[in-house]
């Protein structure tokens, strides 16, 4: 167990809807990151927040955004979704902002978005 | 654009055997990481390297960051079934004072018994 949750851990919903996905971090954690694992694509980065603030942008499309709110959990929210958006979604956190290497990240279980 | 090639995507060995998965890129990284993956779990870390030709060794599972810090490999010894999973390399590209990780899209091993 990582100490970081995600919730749902399953979400089935259809093209053009919207969605939010909600991440709490390890406790003691600012940074939160989103990323997205898909078959063809692999883990690719989202997003990272530190202590509220967006702090790096990776490869998001503008339908996705996110969100890390005064007690630290963040949400992604997905809209005008289509096929190819099916994916696993995990969170991540670690303690400090600067997203290196050497700062351990922490993955959550995910979601498993299917979007038909 | 960054890329990592992870090789081979597919091991299927007996138990015991030995085994060598390859992380390759043409980009110099400040540091990499190994992941292992099971289903329906989120990666995690084992390991971190930085240093180029750095050996970190991790009891049967042995890690080498190349000397030009483009390439990576993980040897593991007599595998075992739990060794099973999907393994990810990560390499660490910095802007300015922030990092971001570029991960490969893994190599799925299957340990038989």
């Amino acid at each position: 167990d990582s100490g970081v949750t995600q919730t749902p851990k399953h979400l089935i919903t259809a093209t053009g809807q919207r969605v939010t996905l909600r991440c709490s971090p390890r406790s003691g954690d600012l940074s939160v990151y989103w990323y997205q694992q898909s078959l063809d694509q692999g883990l690719q980065f989202l997003i990272q927040y530190y202590n509220g603030e967006e702090r790096a942008k990776g490869n998001i499309l503008e339908r996705f955004s996110a969100q890390q709110f005064p007690d630290l959990h963040s949400e992604l929210n997905l809209s005008s979704l289509e096929l190819g958006d099916s994916a696993l979604y995990f969170c991540a956190s670690s303690v400090s902002l600067s997203g290196r290497g050497t700062d351990t990240q922490y993955f959550g279980p995910g979601t498993r978005l299917t979007v038909l | 654009t960054q890329l990592l090639e992870q090789s081979p995507q597919f091991l299927s060995i007996q138990e015991g055997e030995n085994l060598t998965v390859y992380c390759n890129s043409s980009s110099v990284f400040s540091s990499l990481q190994w992941y292992r993956q099971e289903p329906g779990e989120g990666p995690v870390l084992l390991v971190t390297v930085v240093t180029g030709g750095e050996v970190k060794k991790l009891k049967r599972l042995t890690f080498q960051f190349g000397d030009a810090r483009k390439d990576s490999s993980l040897h593991i010894t007599a595998a075992q079934p739990g060794d099973t999973g999907l393994y990810l390399c990560a390499g660490e590209v910095m802007t300015g004072s922030q990092g971001n990780l570029i991960f490969g899209k893994g190599t799925k091993l299957s340990v038989k018994p």
